[in-house]
């Protein structure tokens, strides 16, 4: 079993819809969760970091985290072309090292 | 600040050929990291450097050395290229302990023939 599993798409959300991206890991004992967002051809950009359990929002971004079910997802609201990428989840191991899945490829269409 | 850079970004290797990829972070951040990402198998890591004077293997070490050249930089050395080194390089940085985001660099794009 991977430790963080992703699939990897591709998900097609047409424009102003809620894109749902969803993630496993296997390390109960993970505290630090992340999304990572990686355009084509560029390094990969923070832009979610959860810590509880619970919802964290961010402007059109809300991840949601739920420890027991070892799951992480990230919604996006008001889905714009931009938001066409490849997301990354990331889940820390240990106090110094992240493990990642293999992304989801997210295309928006207008 | 710049954040994290990485030179070069483009380079072609033959096979047996040595060079030396650098990062450099003007962040202050304690700890840094290589990566690699090849299509279908998402980022893995090389190596890290959890703060100055130490480095540790990561998942895929081999092939590859690493020095923490000070807080700021941290080079990765490929000794004698392999085309199944052919990869998208990425350096990461982290501010501390009990931080765990990491932030990235550009990139630098190998390719071996």
């Amino acid at each position: 079993q991977k430790e963080v599993e992703q699939n990897s798409g591709p998900l097609s959300v047409p424009e102003g819809a809620i894109a749902s991206l969803n993630c496993t890991y296997s390390d109960r004992v993970s505290q630090s969760f992340f999304w990572y967002r990686q355009y084509s051809g560029k390094s990969p950009e923070l832009i979610m970091s959860i810590y509880s359990n619970g919802d964290k929002e961010d402007g059109r971004f809300t991840a949601q985290l739920n420890k027991a079910s070892q799951y992480v997802s990230l919604l996006i609201r008001d889905s714009q072309p931009s938001d066409s990428a490849t997301y990354l989840c990331a889940v820390n191991q240990g106090a110094q090292k992240l493990v990642f899945g293999q992304g989801t490829r997210l295309t928006i269409n207008p | 600040n710049a954040g994290v850079t990485q030179t070069p970004k483009f380079q072609v290797l033959k096979t047996g050929q040595s060079m030396t990829l650098q990062c450099a972070q003007d962040m202050n951040h304690n700890s840094m990291y290589w990566y690699r990402q090849d299509p279908g198998m998402g980022l893995r890591l090389i190596y890290y450097s959890a703060s100055e004077g130490t480095t540790d293997k990561g998942e895929v070490p081999n092939g590859y050395n690493v020095s923490r050249l000070n807080k700021r930089e941290f080079s990765l050395r490929l000794e004698s290229a392999a085309p199944s080194q052919t990869s998208v390089y990425f350096c990461a940085s982290r501010p501390r302990l009990g931080y765990n985001e990491q932030f990235f660099g550009p990139g630098t794009r190998l390719t071996v023939l």
